[in-house]
């Protein structure tokens, strides 16, 4: 099973531009969750969705944009890129209440 | 301060030592995770707990939810659990599984 799949792995924009970092899952989860992580700091929750349809901001939303158009699918857009976007993104999604969150391997995105 | 927080945050220690990694928490909470991030940047869930104990091979995860207290150990620790170990909690009136995330403990063990 893939579980949790990001793309890109590694991404490198000039301020300004924008970009799309996919996620995707088969496992048929409800829940999806978005985070950055920057260095030597936990996780912070950027959008998170309870199903198709369904969005809701995090802690740290601005800046960002998602949608859920299907179970499977949770793609987070950055519409105008800035250095302070520099981070590690991860991608998770969670199945039934009692069941932990699966990650995908995250994606390396520096803003020059 | 934060709600979650680890020590110690950064841990060396020789293979075979016995690791003991603490999580205090301010909130109630419903359940507690302690997950493992790899060099290459993959997260992956250890426990889920909401009381007592779970043991998973060399892995010990404890939790006191009077004192807000768990801890994660290591017996006979080896070069490859050299990772950062990441507490987590969902808060107990939280109805949409967030997590609030504790910094991460940073462990190196040595051969």
């Amino acid at each position: 099973n893939a579980g949790v799949t990001q793309t890109p792995k590694f991404r490198i924009l000039k301020i300004g531009q924008s970009m799309t970092l996919q996620c995707a899952q088969d496992m048929n989860h409800n829940y999806m969750y978005w985070y950055r992580q920057d260095p030597g700091m936990g996780l912070k929750l950027i959008y998170y969705s309870v199903g198709a349809g369904i969005t809701d901001k995090g802690e740290v939303p601005n800046g960002y944009n998602v949608s859920r158009s299907t179970t499977e699918d949770f793609p987070l857009r950055l519409e105008l890129a800035a250095p302070s976007q520099t981070s590690v993104y991860f991608c998770a999604s969670r199945g039934p209440i009692n069941q932990p969150q699966h990650f995908g391997d995250g994606t390396r995105l520096s803003i020059l | 301060k934060n709600e979650v927080e680890q020590s110690p945050q950064n841990l060396t220690a020789q293979e075979g030592e016995f690791i003991t990694i603490n999580c205090s928490y301010s909130v109630g909470i419903s359940a507690l995770h302690w997950l493992q991030q790899h060099p290459g940047g993959g997260i992956v869930s250890l426990f889920m707990l909401s009381s007592g104990k779970k043991k998973h091979g060399r892995l010990i995860a404890t939790i006191n939810i009077q004192e807000k207290h768990s801890s994660l150990h290591i017996t006979a620790s080896h070069p490859r659990d050299s990772a950062v170990y990441i507490c987590a909690v969902r808060a107990a009136m939280d109805s949409n599984y967030q997590l609030i995330w504790g910094a991460g403990t940073k462990l190196i063990i040595k051969p």
